[in-house]
């Protein structure tokens, strides 16, 4: 069974730094992995969406890499603002695509001091 | 712009009270799913479904059931809300893997059941 992991759980940075979250799951057969934001009582809004044929996405000031051989994804964010406090999830879908193939990490809270 | 309605988002009810969550998307999507979200326990899968009429059990269906009559709305059905259901419910859709496969959430519907 899949199982995703995001370490830390919690990331505290000064306004400014360039930052990344990891993201590691342990079944490297997976169709494509997504990247969450989720605002305090909120729902999550999607950030970024890897194919498994691609290596990375951008959008804006973020990046997210896919390395499925060593069942890792990095979520990279370039001078970080305080709007960017949340917390950030990642998700898999195993390769088989089915709709309950997908598998959540617990995700990193993240706050950025002015 | 893609959108996914929860009908609610905050709810409080009291035991014993039959409780709907409603879903609505206007993305056509084939996928729908519920979840309830807990602190430390991360997001977990109560229910989804990939077609009208279709439903699956997902992680932790006890004391639910969904209804999907028509492609664009998908309901959650507490029979006898406890207070163990005391929770954030989020709905998601999405196109089956093979056509993308991102997911979209709803804002999410905070109940406590008194």
């Amino acid at each position: 069974k899949q199982e995703v992991t995001q370490i830390p759980a919690a990331l505290s940075v000064p306004e400014g730094e360039n930052l990344v979250l990891n993201c590691s799951f342990t079944d490297s057969a997976i169709y494509n992995l997504q990247w969450f934001r989720q605002d305090p009582g909120k729902g999550l809004t999607s950030l970024l969406l890897i194919q498994s044929s691609q290596r990375e996405q951008t959008s804006g000031r973020l990046n997210a890499s896919l390395d499925k051989s060593s069942g890792r994804s990095t979520l990279y964010i370039a001078a970080s603002q305080p709007g960017d406090s949340a917390t950030y999830l990642c998700a898999v879908v195993d390769s088989g695509g089915g709709a309950d193939g997908l598998t959540f990490g617990k995700g990193t809270h993240l706050i950025i001091q002015p | 712009d893609v959108k996914v309605t929860q009908s609610s988002r905050y709810l409080v009810k009291r035991t014993g009270e039959k409780v709907f969550l409603e879903c609505v998307q206007d993305m056509d999507h084939e996928n729908m799913f519920w979840y309830r979200q807990d602190p430390g326990l991360g997001l977990r899968l109560i229910y989804f479904s990939y077609d009208v009429k279709m439903k699956e059990k997902g992680d932790i269906p006890e004391g639910y059931s969904v209804s999907r009559e028509k492609k664009e709305r998908f309901s959650l059905i507490l029979e006898s809300a406890s207070t163990n259901q005391t929770s954030m419910y989020l709905c998601a859709s999405s196109f089956p893997s093979g056509n993308t496969g991102e997911l979209f959430f709803g804002e999410g519907s905070r109940l406590t059941v008194l």
